[in-house]
């Protein structure tokens, strides 16, 4: 059972463009969600998080917004640079300790110059 | 500052063979978790480890098993390997256990078994 979807593979934008990449969740107990930056032959890096008591968390050029009612989570991307070109995975769980996170199946960006 | 380091970065094995891989974490994170990917798949949790005790196991057979060492460096292995086990592992660091502590994962084991 998926309990983190990300149901695009993959996504295309223009250079300075906004990119928007979404992702649902079954468990509506998850109350930490995070998205994570990940370049061919290197880990995943963190780039995102948000709490359940917020909607919204801005970090420069990356937002990620929050709806619980639908159980959804996205990521924007403005404006959005060939630098950005990688796989981002979508990742939740509980804040408290000893907890796991479970991630996405990953979205592919490609961002054309 | 160091990174994750893990070794070793790549690696063949057959059928039935075991395997040990290692992770040695960011100089005073106490947390080391595992990650397997396959494509299919996307990254699934294998286990955390914190203070050489084992908090958190997610749903993979025995065969996957770990452990942590006084120093938190974490190895992990594999026995009676099937063909299935062809994944990148990777292992991810933290100050502390708790999804709040930003994990940092290292470059990945990436494991073929023939």
């Amino acid at each position: 059972d998926q309990q983190v979807k990300q149901n695009s593979p993959s996504l295309s934008v223009q250079e300075g463009r906004i990119s928007i990449l979404n992702c649902d969740y079954t468990n509506s107990m998850f109350d930490y969600f995070l998205w994570y930056k990940k370049y061919p032959a290197e880990g995943p890096t963190f780039l995102i998080s948000i709490s359940s008591i917020k909607d919204k968390n801005e970090d420069g050029r990356f937002t990620v917004f929050l709806n619980k009612s639908a159980k959804h989570l996205s990521l924007h991307i403005v404006p959005s640079q060939p630098g950005d070109s990688a796989v981002y995975f979508c990742a939740a769980g509980f804040a408290g300790a000893n907890s796991k996170l479970t991630f996405g199946k990953g979205i592919t960006l490609s961002v054309r110059p | 500052k160091a990174g994750v380091t893990q070794t070793p970065r790549y690696l063949i094995k057959t059928r039935g063979q075991q395997v040990t891989l290692s992770c040695s974490p960011i100089s005073g994170h106490r947390s080391v978790s595992w990650y397997q990917q396959t494509p299919g798949q996307g990254l699934q949790f294998l286990f955390e480890y914190f203070s050489e005790t084992q908090r958190n196991k997610g749903n993979f057979p025995g065969r996957f098993s770990g452990r942590q060492f006084s120093n938190s460096r974490s190895e992990m292995n594999v026995s009676t390997l099937e063909l299935g086990d062809s994944a990148l592992y990777l292992c991810a660091s933290s100050l502390a256990s708790g999804l709040i502590n930003e994990q940092f994962f290292g470059p990945g084991t990436r494991l073929t078994v023939l």
